[in-house]
């Protein structure tokens, strides 16, 4: 059971390049989420979907965008890097969005750029 | 707007004592949930407990308890017998109830703590 992955683990991108991050999970939850975690801080949220098809801005969406065109994949989209978007990125999922409903983390993706 | 405070950015316990990190929240809505994770050095974030608004009962999980003060606004962490498998970042986060297109959970920004042998 893998629950939730992230591909890739690592990457460093050059000012002005563009990447793909992407999000998987295997337990047909219906929310997915997108976090970045800068030092000394908690998790900020960029975006997030409730479902196939839809997506949402967080509360740091400016500089990413993402997409939802299957359940079970979320993918983050940079399309021009930023030194500020240097930080951790956190996938998550969830089965639905009600308060008590625990949200799965992935491994994170440690993004430098230069 | 809801928000989360912890108010300690580090924490040095000895090892087998207990442990309690402060969180307090803030929010309008009288139905919400509040989490707690553990993030140690290997960067993945683990679940530890949960408590929500009309929970009667304080939430326990092992040597986790949480003490929901609801009139205050708090939710500590309480950890029984700290081991050093206990030192990481500990985050507390809230969400609020419902289906709206807002549903979401915010983290506080952290308390790391750290267990003496």
């Amino acid at each position: 059971n893998a629950g939730v992955t992230q591909t890739p683990k690592f990457r460093v991108l050059k000012t002005g390049q563009s990447m793909t991050l992407l999000c998987a999970q295997d337990m047909n939850h219906e929310y997915m989420y997108w976090y970045r975690q800068d030092p000394g801080m908690g998790l900020r949220l960029i975006h997030y979907s409730v479902g196939e098809g839809t997506t949402a801005k967080g509360e740091v969406p400016d500089g990413y965008n993402v997409s939802r065109l299957k359940k079970q994949n979320f993918l983050l989209g940079l399309e021009s890097a930023a030194p500020s978007q240097t930080s951790v990125y956190f996938c998550a999922s969830s089965k639905t969005g009600l308060a008590g409903v625990e949200q799965y983390f992935g491994p994170g993706t440690r993004l430098t750029v230069t | 707007a809801q928000k989360i405070t912890q108010t300690q950015p580090g924490m040095f316990v000895q090892e087998k004592e207990a442990v309690t990190l402060d969180c307090t929240y803030d929010t309008s809505d009288p139905s919400y949930g509040l989490f707690w994770y553990k993030q140690p050095s290997s960067g993945e974030m683990i679940f530890l407990i949960y408590q929500g608004s009309y929970d009667q009962q304080n939430a326990t999980e092992g040597r986790y308890s949480l003490n929901f003060q609801k009139a205050r606004k708090s939710a500590n962490l309480v950890i029984s017998a700290s081991q050093l498998g206990d030192s990481a970042m500990y985050f507390c986060a809230m969400r609020e109830a419902g289906y709206s297109s807002a549903s979401k959970i915010i983290f506080g920004s952290g308390t790391r703590l750290s267990i003496r042998p």
